[in-house]
């Protein structure tokens, strides 16, 4: 069964809203989590690290202000995506490593389509 | 940061046809696991292999670390393998050296 769950699965909101992505690692702590996003074709790639008690690590390129992370606890994790414009619409999917963060093997959530109108 | 290429870019297979999956990566690595991205998007974990050889039913892996690569079988395939192909590893060291870096995938569609 799925050891990383991601809520929701599909959300449609209207341009200026902000949107709250959730990603849960079910039977296992995870201290670090990351953030993809995946374009139509196209490869993932890596938005940020959550990492619990500490500022979320953004990749180059990637607005922090507008994509804010939150690692609530060792199993929580979640991205807003803040006033959502329709260049935001895309597929986010959400990872932890069960075990070391270097070494161990990553699960994915389901992931989260996401179109703004 | 690290490079990680995989070949062929699409592939078609007649149904009970095998086939071999490449991923080339530039640098030592932590970790290497190969996904099947389902239709709906979600990746499905196929293999955990920084080394050596798994087998897991019609699907078996290698990775030749020394050398930098890793080959993913597919052996009679069917139409429900089809999707996106991705490996992905985690650089040994140096910047980004806990990420998990993904290749672009190989499109395979199996047909009856």
């Amino acid at each position: 069964g799925a050891v990383v769950s991601q809520h929701p699965s599909w959300v449609i909101c209207k341009s200026g809203t902000s949107v709250k992505i959730e990603c849960r690692s079910l039977d296992f702590q995870a201290t670090t989590m990351f953030w993809y996003r995946q374009f139509p074709k196209q490869s993932l790639m890596l938005m940020a690290t959550s990492n619990e008690g500490s500022k979320a690590t953004y990749e180059q390129g990637v607005e922090k202000d507008k994509f804010l992370i939150n690692h609530a606890s060792l199993t929580l994790s979640t991205l807003t995506v803040t006033s959502a414009h329709p260049e935001d619409s895309s597929f986010y999917i959400c990872s932890a490593p069960r075990g070391r963060v270097r070494s161990g093997e990553l699960f994915f959530g389901e992931g989260s389509r996401l179109t703004v109108l | 940061g690290i490079q990680v290429e995989q070949s062929p870019p699409d592939l078609i297979l007649q149904e009970g046809a095998n086939s071999t999956l490449r991923c080339n990566f530039s640098d030592s690595v932590n970790n290497l696991q190969w996904f099947h991205q389902n239709p709906w998007g979600q990746l499905i974990n196929l293999f955990y292999i920084p080394s050596g050889t798994k087998q897991n039913g019609r699907l078996s892996a290698t990775t030749v670390a020394t050398e930098r690569y890793s080959l993913l079988y597919i052996s009679s395939s069917q139409t429900t393998d089809s999707g996106v192909y991705f490996c992905a590893v985690v650089r040994n060291s140096g910047a980004g050296s806990y990420q998990l870096t993904f290749g672009k995938g190989t499109k395979l569609s199996v047909i009856p």
